[in-house]
């Protein structure tokens, strides 16, 4: 099982341009989370799913949209790009919610 | 203002110490977790507990419920351990609440 998958890896957009973080579980989980981590702060949670066709915002959803047409994908999308969403961006995924979460590898994002 | 406090925010050890990492939160919770996040940025859970106590290999977590407090050990510490170690919490809800971490570095 490959478990969380991300892609890309790496990423440097250009103020306004736009771009979508792919995310993939293989564990048939249901939820399903989308965290940015800025230097020195915790993990923040942009948006969350709890199962196909339903997605609620975090605490900071400002400037990101999510959809969640199958169990196994939750991708995020940046729209009109700022340097304020540089970051390391992380999916997560768990059977249930309160339940141990399985992290993707993480995209680094730079908006220059 | 963060609900979930931990302390140190960076520890440096000799290969073979005891580590302690603490967590402390604010209100009733239904579920405390520990994490690792590896030098290479990768995250992995630890543990997840409600009460008393889990253990795994090296690694010891304890949480009392009643002091809002949690303490993750490493025993005979190694310079594999070298990572930060996040405590999130979750409260009644499905959304987890994430400390800064405390960064170790554990020396040969």
């Amino acid at each position: 099982n490959a478990g969380v998958t991300q892609t890309p890896k790496f990423r440097i957009l250009k103020i306004g341009q736009s771009m979508t973080l792919q995310c993939t579980q293989d564990m048939n989980h249901n939820y399903m989370y989308w965290y940015r981590q800025d230097p020195g702060m915790g993990l923040k949670l942009i948006y969350y799913s709890v199962g196909a066709g339903i997605t609620d915002k975090g605490e900071v959803p400002n400037g990101y949209n999510v959809s969640r047409s199958t169990t196994e994908d939750f991708p995020l999308r940046l729209e009109l790009a700022a340097p304020s969403q540089t970051s390391v961006y992380f999916c997560a995924s768990s059977s249930v919610g309160h339940s141990i979460q399985y992290f993707g590898a993480g995209t680094r994002l730079s908006v220059l | 203002k963060n609900e979930v406090e931990q302390s140190p925010q960076n520890l440096t050890a000799q290969e073979g110490e005891f580590i302690t990492i603490n967590c402390s939160y604010s209100v009733g919770i239904s579920a405390l977790h520990w994490l690792q996040q590896h030098p290479g940025g990768g995250i992995v859970s630890l543990f997840m507990l409600s009460s008393g106590k889990k253990k795994h290999g090296r690694l010891i977590a304890t949480i009392n419920i009643q002091e809002k407090h949690s303490s993750l050990h490493i025993t005979a510490s190694h310079p594999r351990d070298s990572a930060v170690y996040i405590c999130a919490v979750g409260y009644n809800t499905d959304k987890l609440i994430f400390g800064t971490g405390t960064r170790l570095q554990v020396f040969p």
